[in-house]
Order: structure tokens, then C-alpha cells, then sequence
């Protein structure tokens, strides 16, 4: 499985202020994604981080509350900007490894954010 | 932890017996699809996975059922124990431009009694 290490595990920040998480996978992968875990929920993909590119959001995430980076094969940031309580989750990345014939996805131990 | 018990089904069962955890999906174009067990404070840890062009696949103990004409999918625990009390997640991708994208179902709270 791959290894795949998150900074910080977690905060409590106040609102309107910003938090960078960083992830670090431990073998270089072209993409990387992050995912939120709201409280007593399911996991959400936010954006797919591509190497050399701009990040690519899905629908209800945009960039200027969720800035990107890719700075190389191995590392990813997520910035949550100007935060509000709605932005307390947990905040997961993930990336591929191939088992066998196929990629799976295997996720860091995740971000718990909480904004007071 | 973080708190999961608000939201999702719970399945509680005695150790060692046989445990079911359903799941439907959503997308019928999905084509790779992955168990995930995620314990308090943990991020998901894959368990299992399966390509739509087959119906079963097994492991240590767990056994992934596709039904690709309804859309659902199983995950079947046999001889359950206390350490596989967890929250469980399905989750589909449909290959081509979603690449690694993975859409999550709901979750199911497992508590394994002893």
C-alpha cells in the first residue's frame, strides 16, 4: 500500500483565517486528490491535484476557497481560505497505487479542522 | 474521533458471526469499485476491490459481491471480530477522464459485539 502522510492532523483555527495541509506520498504519482469528511459524513472529492498543471475542481469547490498546489510528483497542498464553521471537517488526500493490475486509491490519515 | 454515528445505517452483530454490508450505486457507467474500512480518527483503509467484469472477488475474510444489473454491491465479513468495528464505505469510479475519481456511498456503522 502506498504511504501517504498529512500535516497537520489537526487545528482549531478561528474563523476568517487560513489553513494549508500538506500532503506527502511516498512514490511519485501524477495525480493526487483531496476529499472532505464533513461531521457524520460521507467523503467528498474537492479537486484532482495535477503535476504541472491547475488543480481541476468539482462542482460546489472553487479555487479562490480551495487553492491548490503541485509543486512535484510527491507533494500536494490544499489551503482552506477565510474559513467559517461550515468549513470544519476532516480533509483527506489521496493518491494511486497498483495492486495487482489495477490503481487503487489509498488515502492519508487525514486534516481534522475545526473553526471556532 | 470524529463523530460518524449521526448520519449513517449501523449493522451490529456478535463476534464470529458472518456480517453483510450492502451498498447501491449510483452511476452505471462505474467500472472499478473499492471497500474502504474506516476506523475513529483514521483515515479510509482499502479492503477490497473489484472490476465490473467480474461478479466476486475474495480475500482474507472478505468477499465483494457486484450486481451490476441493480447496482449493488455487498461486502461480506466472515467470522466478524471486535478489531473490524468501523465505519464501512463503498466507493465507484468510472475509469476514462474520472480517473481516480471515487464517489463514496453513505457509510454503515459496524459494531462488532464480543
Amino acid at each position: 500500500s502506498a504511504v501517504i502522510s498529512q500535516k497537520p492532523s489537526r487545528d482549531i483555527c478561528q474563523r476568517g483565517t487560513s489553513l494549508t495541509i500538506q500532503c506527502q506520498v511516498d512514490s511519485q504519482v501524477t495525480m493526487m486528490f483531496w476529499y472532505r469528511q464533513q461531521p457524520g459524513q460521507s467523503l467528498t472529492l474537492i479537486a484532482t491535484a495535477n503535476q504541472g498543471s491547475e488543480a481541476t475542481y468539482e462542482s460546489g469547490f472553487v479555487i479562490d476557497k480551495f487553492p491548490i498546489s503541485r509543486p512535484n510528483l510527491t507533494f500536494s497542498t490544499l489551503t482552506v481560505s477565510n474559513m467559517s464553521p461550515e468549513d470544519s471537517s476532516i480533509y483527506l488526500c489521496s493518491a494511486p497505487r497498483t495492486s495487482g493490475v489495477l490503481d487503487t486509491q489509498y488515502f492519508g490519515p487525514g486534516t481534522r479542522l475545526t473553526v471556532l | 474521533g470524529e463523530s460518524v454515528g449521526l448520519h449513517l445505517p449501523t449493522l451490529s452483530v456478535q463476534e464470529g458471526d458472518n456480517s453483510i454490508i450492502n451498498c447501491a450505486y449510483s452511476n452505471s457507467a462505474s467500472d472499478y469499485f473499492i471497500w474502504y474500512k474506516q476506523e475513529s480518527g483514521k483515515g479510509p483503509q482499502f479492503i477490497i476491490d473489484i472490476r465490473s467484469n467480474m461478479d466476486k472477488r475474495q480475500g482474507q475474510r472478505v468477499t465483494v459481491l457486484l450486481n451490476k444489473t441493480v447496482k449493488h454491491l455487498s461486502l461480506q465479513i466472515a467470522a466478524t471480530q471486535p478489531g473490524d468495528s468501523a465505519v464501512y464505505f463503498c466507493a465507484e469510479n468510472a475509469g476514462g477522464t474520472s480517473y481516480g475519481k471515487l464517489t463514496f456511498g453513505q457509510g454503515t456503522i459496524l459494531t462488532v459485539h464480543p
